[in-house]
């Protein structure tokens, strides 16, 4: 089955700077990868997600970079804010199968003011 | 909201004992699926279900079972509950094809 490694665990950055966020995936047939972020104690929400015809994608502050060749996806977030604090997860899922998306194990972002 | 309720939301219940955990989905989504979520894992698939009466295991299925006799309910039963199961159990609903998933609000269980 898939199997989804995600780096680093924890990432510490101070308001105003970048973070990123890095995934890779075994199964070369996978071709969605969303990203979820889970706030304390809330529900993991999806922020951004690409497909496998793309390359790249971007949302405001939030850009997600996928490089089928490597079979490793990337989440960038550009001007942290303290609200971006919260755990990011990475996932990846394939056509059939009943899609089943197998996530990454997660990264704490924690941006100090 | 995604029209998905988790209940309970918080369980404490003893070791030995059987538990059952209801998600229930307002959106007629056909693919329906348990994770439970544990520091330092992730999220991880416990048991999903593609459509009524049909169902799978995921990586981590021991000590579970689960049914849906309806497309709108997916029930998680732990058969006699072990420390080990301590955790936060969440219900994710996805429509069809490779799409966004939504997740319920979670259920934290304890067992002591």
């Amino acid at each position: 089955g898939e199997n989804v490694e995600q780096h680093p665990s924890t990432l510490s950055v101070q308001e105003g700077d970048s973070a990123v966020i890095k995934c890779t995936y075994s199964d070369s047939a996978s071709n969605y990868f969303p990203w979820y972020k889970q706030e304390l104690g809330k529900r993991p929400q999806l922020i951004i997600d690409i497909r496998s015809n793309v390359g790249e994608k971007k949302d405001q502050r939030i850009a997600v970079t996928l490089n089928k060749t490597a079979k490793h996806f990337s989440l960038h977030i550009t001007e942290t804010q303290p609200e971006d604090s919260a755990v990011y997860f990475c996932a990846a899922s394939k056509e059939g199968g009943s899609y089943i998306p197998t996530f990454g194990r997660g990264t704490s972002l924690i941006v100090h003011p | 909201d995604a029209g998905i309720t988790q209940s309970p939301r918080h369980k404490v219940t003893e070791t030995g004992t059987p538990v059952t955990l209801r998600c229930h989905q307002t959106e007629n989504h056909r693919y329906m699926y348990w994770y439970r979520q544990d520091p330092g894992h992730g999220l991880r698939l416990i048991h999903y279900s593609y459509g009524v009466k049909d169902t799978d295991k995921g990586e981590v299925s021991d000590g579970y079972s689960v049914s849906r006799s309806k497309t709108e309910d997916f029930l998680l039963t732990l058969e006699s509950a072990t420390s080990s199961q301590t955790s936060v159990y969440f219900c994710a609903i996805r429509p069809g094809g490779n799409t966004e998933a939504f997740f319920g609000q979670g259920t934290r269980l304890t067992v002591v």
